[in-house]
């Protein structure tokens, strides 16, 4: 099986633009999360979407937003990119079910915002 | 306080030594208990999932978990090289996202 897709893998964005990511789940799986990661903060918890519905959501503002198709693939949007949304966003697919709670990565797109 | 807390290293060993990677957590809710391993400029890959109490061996490598003291182990036997990688614990109650420790910085030097 194919794993988790991310594009693009690298992106530079000035203050005050938006920007979106992609993600394509590992076929099959139902569940995308977003996470966002950088040294000082570590791996922080953005959203996770669930067909097609956003079933959780992390301590990040509104500027932060995602959606998910119904092939289960994901995208999420940043407005308004501030210095400190510099980071290496990461998606991570999962089954969803029942006693298979485990999330797989994908290579993450690093975001500098200048 | 943090719910997770992990040593962020840096460790550095000898190869072919054991390696004893630990996290404490707080939040009794936690269920399930995973270990990751991130290259540089890689995203996570997971090496080991559990969600009781005990050991679990996979290869080199065992996972540990402790529920009544809120504490989980990775050991790594006989070290390589390419075990240096940052490791991520990471863990999750009833609710969907997982909750990571900071990570430690492991150095296997030939």
């Amino acid at each position: 099986k194919a794993g988790v897709t991310q594009t693009p893998r690298y992106l530079i964005k000035t203050r005050g633009q938006q920007v979106t990511l992609s993600c394509s789940p590992i076929s099959g799986h139902r569940s995308v999360s977003w996470y966002q990661q950088t040294p000082g903060q570590g791996l922080q918890f953005l959203f996770e979407y669930f067909s097609e519905t956003q079933r959780n959501k992390g301590n990040f503002p509104g500027r932060f937003s995602g959606r998910q198709f119904s092939n289960s693939r994901s995208e999420m949007n940043v407005s308004t990119l501030e210095l400190g949304d510099s980071a290496l966003y990461l998606c991570a697919s999962s089954p969803a079910l029942l006693g298979q709670e485990t999330q797989y990565f994908g290579p993450g797109t690093r975001l500098l915002v200048l | 306080q943090k719910e997770v807390e992990q040593d962020p290293g840096p460790l550095s060993v000898p190869e072919g030594a054991i390696v004893s990677l630990n996290c404490t957590y707080s939040n009794s809710a936690f269920q399930y208990f995973m270990w990751y391993r991130q290259y540089s400029r890689k995203g996570p890959e997971l090496l080991m999932y559990t969600y009781s109490s005990g050991n679990k061996e996979d290869g080199r490598f065992t996972a540990q978990v402790d529920k009544s003291s809120k504490y989980i182990s990775l050991f790594i036997r006989d070290s390589q090289p390419s075990d240096s990688a940052t490791y991520l614990c990471a863990m999750k109650g009833s609710a969907r996202q997982l909750t990571f420790g900071s990570g430690t910085q492991l150095t296997v030097l030939p």
